[in-house]
């Protein structure tokens, strides 16, 4: 599986928004960049994911670099409930399963 | 719609002794997965069944671990016997066919071995 790259951890103030990134620099034409996010004491919550095109639902805006080697999560309006570790995954076409790394660690502070 | 169910939430046995965790997927879900994540170490693939057919389990650590999909709909993985490093948190995954279609994950075991 391609490998992503993603901060430690990144801080957020309420209401704000907040973009987090990641790097995929050896992704290949059928890798799906997905989204998940883990808040604490429950599992892996589906967020978001995209191909090529820009993609906004209820919950965010991900934007992928017109080379696909990096993507951006973008969460319009910081909340506290948003606290939890949001992983970056490369999801191959044909392949069902997920490769978790060890995500980014946002902290929203009120 | 429910949402992916886990059973037990909590599970503390001693090693030796052999524990079921079992997983009920949202309605529909042709697609179970099953991951764990040990101690301070990251979020692991284990297997995946299509219906009751075991697609992919490279991910088995080795062959305590039993994972069953009787009739495609709940699962159970059978951990005997325990071994302290099987402590962790067990998650199930269910997803729809097709490209792309997310994985709706329940909230865990937690399963401590002492």
């Amino acid at each position: 599986d391609a490998k992503t790259t993603q901060p430690n951890s990144m801080e957020s103030n309420e209401e704000e928004p907040v973009h987090l990134p990641c790097n995929h620099s050896t992704i290949s034409g059928t890798d799906y960049i997905h989204w998940y996010r883990q808040l604490p004491s429950q599992g892996p919550e589906y967020v978001i994911h995209g191909l090529t095109s820009n993609v906004n639902n209820r919950m965010a805006s991900l934007a992928i670099a017109e080379d696909r080697k990096s993507s951006t999560l973008i969460l319009h309006r910081a909340t506290l409930r948003d606290a939890a570790v949001y992983y970056c995954i490369l999801r191959r076409g044909s392949n069902y399963k997920l490769t978790f790394g060890k995500g980014t660690l946002l902290t929203v502070n009120p | 719609e429910a949402g992916v169910t886990q059973f037990p939430s909590h599970s503390v046995i001693e090693k030796g002794q052999t524990v079921t965790l079992r997983c009920d997927p949202i309605s529909g879900h042709d697609n179970l997965y099953w991951y764990r994540r040990v101690m301070g170490k990251e979020i692991k693939f284990l297997l995946h069944f299509v219906k009751e057919s075991k697609q992919d389990e490279s991910g088995m650590p080795n062959n305590r671990f039993l994972a069953e999909r009787t009739g495609g709909t709940y699962s159970t993985l059978k951990v005997q016997p325990a071994e302290l490093e099987d402590s962790g948190v067990y998650f199930c995954a269910s997803s729809h066919s097709g490209l792309g279609s997310p994985l709706h994950f329940g909230n865990g075991t937690r399963l401590t071995v002492t």
